[in-house]
């Protein structure tokens, strides 16, 4: 299996200027995760889909943000319009949630990260 | 609401010398606990996880963590450390039937010395 994909790796773009992150989830999973790693606030939950549908978005910053899961092997986050502050790395990662002996045995799997960089 | 506490931000140790690195939680319902690991410019890595059972759980390359429920804590462990350990170790919770999302801890970063 190839993992979680994320593209691009490194994106640097221009304050105001519309950002999309891609993510391929690893085939069969069914939750899709978005997290955002900078120094001073760590990683942070963005938001989370299950089965497509977005269950928590709370940890999105703000309205500039936005996710989309069209199907099960694919999701995008976009700022529009970026702010040097969004600069991080920003993370996608993926779940089965198999249930086992009444248990979720979930455990996420994370991509490589694409870091942006807004100037 | 739950949060995940790190109690140390940096931890430098010798080759072949034990590390132990803290994490204690705090949460208002049930968790799930993680330990990943994160090498320099890669993403997060599983190492270990506590559902349910036995407090002492074993993981990848060497490391266990013991699970104690009223001290609310999940410190992760390892007896003998190489070079290769050197990375950021991420501690985190995952509330039952909260869909699997992870609460983060702010990170150790684990410096392994010859």
């Amino acid at each position: 299996d190839a993992g979680v994909i994320q593209s691009p790796r490194h994106e640097v773009t221009e304050m105001g200027q519309e950002v999309t992150l891609r993510c391929k989830p690893i085939s069969g999973h069914n939750s899709l995760f978005w997290y955002r790693q900078t120094m001073m606030r760590g990683l942070e939950l963005l938001i989370y889909f299950n089965n497509n549908v977005p269950i928590d978005d709370s940890g999105m910053p703000e309205d500039r943000f936005s996710a989309k899961m069209p199907n099960a092997s694919f999701s995008t986050l976009k700022i529009q319009p970026s702010e040097p502050r969004d600069s991080a790395v920003y993370f996608c990662a993926s779940s089965p949630v198999a249930m086992e002996a009444g248990v979720n045995r979930y455990e996420q799997y994370f991509g490589p990260g694409t870091r942006l960089t807004v100037t | 609401a739950q949060s995940v506490t790190q109690l140390d931000s940096q931890v430098p140790v010798f080759e072949e010398a034990p590390v132990e690195l803290r994490c204690n939680y705090s949460s208002s319902v049930s968790v799930y606990l993680f330990w990943y690991v994160q090498y320099p410019n890669q993403g997060l890595q599983l190492l270990l996880k506590y559902l349910s059972g036995s407090t002492l759980v074993k993981g990848i390359n060497g490391f266990e963590a013991e699970f104690n429920k009223s001290q609310t804590s999940f410190h992760l462990r390892k007896p003998s450390v190489h070079i290769s350990d050197t990375a950021e170790y991420f501690c985190a919770v995952s509330p039952y039937n909260q869909g699997g999302k992870l609460i983060f801890g702010q990170g150790t970063e684990l410096s392994v010395k010859p």
